[in-house]
């Protein structure tokens, strides 16, 4: 059953502006992960957070987390064309051994 | 790209053709998985293996038949497939099933695009 699900569906910004990606799930999660695609390639892992964790960042990436919303939230900041891509979220409820992925956010980074 | 490979890397075949799909992992990881990719939809699992043996089927028609004949293989065996199957085939392993305890992190191969005639 799908999970996450990211908002906005696609976005679409100039180069060195901030991009934000949302995404919401339903149930009680051990930790929320994010992943970037480029078109018709596999998944790369970008950040994980765990459930007791608020806040991480890794290098021009920010995730927050918010248990009592169920939402997350992916912050790039500076953007470049290399960021275009579709990043998707995905959660492992807790006792779980799969993870669920949302239907993504289409990135798209204008020159 | 990342240490899973998966070939071949595009696939046509039609519905009565028998064919394989083939991931390898050089992560010295001990669980695997298959994953399908259709167009507007979300990445689905198909199977989950560790240390060979399958952990998780999420309901994936008999047509599908995976392998895994050890921790750094993974196969799947495709036959009489219907146009519908058509999608991205991605594999991806993980140090170990997520309940070990051990980094949920998973690192996925580029994938096999299979379009079924």
């Amino acid at each position: 059953s799908q999970q996450g699900e990211e908002d906005p569906q696609a976005l679409s910004i100039q180069e060195g502006e901030n991009a934000t990606m949302n995404c919401s799930y339903k149930t009680s999660i051990n930790n929320l992960q994010w992943y970037r695609q480029n078109s018709g390639r596999g998944l790369v892992h970008l950040i994980l957070i765990r459930s007791n964790e608020r806040e991480k960042h890794s290098g021009r990436l920010r995730v927050t987390l918010d248990t009592s919303k169920k939402s997350s939230s992916l912050l790039i900041t500076a953007s470049r064309a290399a960021d275009t891509a579709s990043y998707f979220c995905a959660t492992r409820d807790q006792g779980a051994q799969k993870l669920v992925f949302g239907q993504g956010t289409r990135l798209t980074i204008n020159p | 790209e990342t240490g899973v490979t998966q070939t071949p890397r595009h696939l046509v075949m039609g519905m009565t053709n028998k064919k394989s799909l083939k991931c390898e992992q050089h992560l010295g990881h001990n669980a695997m998985y298959w994953y399908k990719q259709s167009a507007k939809k979300p990445l689905e699992l198909m199977f989950v293996y560790s240390l060979e043996e399958r952990v998780e089927n999420n309901s994936v028609p008999s047509r599908f038949s995976p392998e895994c004949p050890n921790s750094s293989h993974l196969f799947l065996h495709l036959h009489t497939l219907q146009p519908e199957d058509s999608a991205l085939y991605l594999c991806a392993s993980s140090q170990d099933l997520p309940t070990s305890g051990w980094s949920d992190t998973q690192y996925f191969g580029p994938g096999t695009r299979l379009t079924v005639l």
